[in-house]
C-alpha cells in the first residue's frame, strides 16, 4: 500500500529563517503530490499541487515544492518564514487512476517565532 | 477557492446515540465526497469515498452499518455515526471535489465528536 512519511513532526523557526519540510512517498506508479496547510482553527487548505510538467512547483504564500522522482521526495521549502506560517502542514498524495484518494502524511507542525 | 461547510463543529452525545454529520458545498458542485477520520497527533484517514446517487465506498476496516454515508445531492453528503460509543470519539473531516477540477480536494473544518 502506498505511504507519506513526512520526517519533521515539529519544527520551530525564528521569523525570516528558510524552511524545509521534508515529505517521500512509497509507490511505484505516478502519483499526483500535494502539500495542505491546516491554520490553528481553520481547515485544510491547498498550498500547492503537481501533476506533472516542471517538478519545481510555486504555491501560495511564497511555497514551492520540488518533485525529484528519483527520491520519491517533494518537499515543501520557504526562503523567509513568517510568525503567520505557524500552521501544520500535510503532504499528500493520490494515485493517477486511483480515484482522487488522498493518502496524507502524518503533519508537521510548525511553529515560527518572532 | 471553492468553500465546503460543515456542521456541526462540535457535537457531544451520549453512548448509543447517533449523529448526524452534514457537508455541504457551498459554491461549487461536488460530484465525490470523501469523509475522513483524524486522530489526536496522527493524519487524517480515509473512511469512504462517496458519489452522488450511489452507494459509498469504505475502506477497508470501515463499519459502514456504524459509519452510514448518504450523498443525496451535489451540494451535500451527511455521515451519521450510529450508535456511538467513546472510541468513536474523533475529529471528522470531509472534503468535496469540483466537477471541474477533478484532481482537488476542498475540505471542510472537520467535526470534533465527543462520546460520553
Amino acid at each position: 500500500a502506498q505511504s507519506v512519511s513526512q520526517h519533521n513532526h515539529h519544527v520551530i523557526l525564528s521569523e525570516a529563517a528558510s524552511l524545509e519540510l521534508g515529505c517521500n512517498y512509497s509507490y511505484g506508479g505516478t502519483v499526483n503530490l500535494f502539500w495542505y496547510v491546516q491554520y490553528p482553527g481553520q481547515h485544510l487548505q491547498l498550498l500547492l499541487k503537481y501533476f506533472s510538467g516542471d517538478p519545481l512547483v510555486k504555491g501560495i504564500k511564497g511555497f514551492e515544492a520540488e518533485f525529484i522522482k528519483s527520491k520519491f521526495s517533494f518537499n515543501l521549502r520557504k526562503p523567509s518564514v513568517q510568525w503567520s506560517d505557524t500552521a501544520e502542514y500535510f503532504c499528500a498524495v493520490t494515485l493517477t487512476g486511483g480515484g482522487n484518494k488522498l493518502t496524507f502524511g502524518t503533519g508537521t507542525q510548525l511553529k515560527v517565532e518572532l | 477557492g471553492a468553500v465546503v461547510s460543515q456542521h456541526p463543529s462540535w457535537v457531544i452525545c451520549k453512548s448509543g446515540t447517533s449523529v448526524k454529520i452534514e457537508c455541504r458545498s457551498l459554491d461549487f458542485q461536488a460530484t465525490t465526497m470523501f469523509w475522513y477520520r483524524q486522530f489526536p497527533k496522527q493524519s487524517l484517514m480515509l473512511m469512504a469515498t462517496s458519489n452522488e446517487g450511489s452507494k459509498a465506498t469504505y475502506e477497508q476496516g470501515v463499519e459502514k452499518d456504524k459509519f452510514l454515508i448518504n450523498h443525496a445531492s451535489l451540494t451535500l453528503s451527511t455521515l451519521t455515526v450510529t450508535s456511538a460509543h467513546p472510541e468513536d470519539s474523533s475529529f471528522y473531516i470531509c472534503s468535496g471535489i469540483e466537477l471541474l477540477a477533478k484532481n482537488i480536494q476542498y475540505f471542510g473544518a472537520g467535526t470534533r465528536l465527543s462520546v460520553l
